[in-house]
């Protein structure tokens, strides 16, 4: 039972340009959601979240929009660069308390020069 | 250190056999994480610690996996009896406690043949 969806495996963008990586759940009672990025051999590492209360959020080139109603998250990256080709997983927070994190099954992005 | 540190970084072993997974978690934090990572999978929850203590080891997949964490720090991954498909990716992550967001290892690479 996949509680976070991310139905595309993976993704290719021309520098420059928008990307764009989707996430569904499940459950409605999430409501801490965040994006990790994870490079070949190294673990993943913490890019943005968005607590439930918002539908936007943005840091530097990336935000992160939620759609509650949908139970759909976005991350938007713009402009894509090429250091941004990596794996992106969506994760949610499922017992607050001890911070369980229930992850997607990632998106692997590539950035064309 | 610095970050993480799990060891060995990879580990090839044969079925039947038993393995010994190391992670030495950031200093001073309390919260210790395992999750394994299959293939074309995102990462899932394995054990979470507490200080000395498994304060949810409800993603253990069976009785042949066990972790401790005798001392509050370094903590060990224990598998008995390895099967093909424990082959995956074990990861590590260390939190200085709820609200504060993880840090992960770059993982052991396990491989049962």
């Amino acid at each position: 039972d996949q509680q976070v969806k991310q139905n595309s495996p993976s993704l290719s963008v021309q520098e420059g340009r928008i990307s764009i990586l989707n996430c569904d759940y499940t459950n409605s009672m999430f409501d801490y959601f965040l994006w990790y990025k994870k490079y070949p051999a190294e673990g993943p590492t913490f890019l943005i979240s968005i607590s439930s209360i918002k539908d936007k959020n943005e840091d530097g080139r990336f935000t992160v929009f939620l759609n509650k109603s949908a139970k759909h998250l976005s991350l938007h990256i713009v402009p894509s660069q090429p250091g941004d080709s990596a794996v992106y997983f969506c994760a949610t927070i499922s017992n607050f308390g001890n911070e369980k994190l229930t992850f997607g099954t990632g998106t692997r992005l590539t950035i064309i020069p | 250190g610095a970050g993480v540190s799990q060891t060995p970084s990879n580990k090839v072993t044969e079925k039947g056999k038993y393995v010994e997974l190391r992670c030495d978690p950031i200093s001073g934090h309390t919260a210790l994480y395992w999750y394994r990572q299959s293939l074309g999978q995102g990462p899932e929850f394995l054990i979470y610690f507490q200080g000395t203590g498994a304060a949810d080891d409800s993603g253990l997949p069976n009785d042949r996996f066990f972790a401790v964490r005798p001392e509050g720090s370094v903590s060990t991954l224990k598998i008995q009896r390895t099967e093909r498909g424990d082959s995956a990716v074990y990861l590590c992550a260390s939190s200085a406690g709820p609200n504060y967001g993880y840090t992960f290892g770059s993982g052991t690479r396990l491989t049962v043949v």
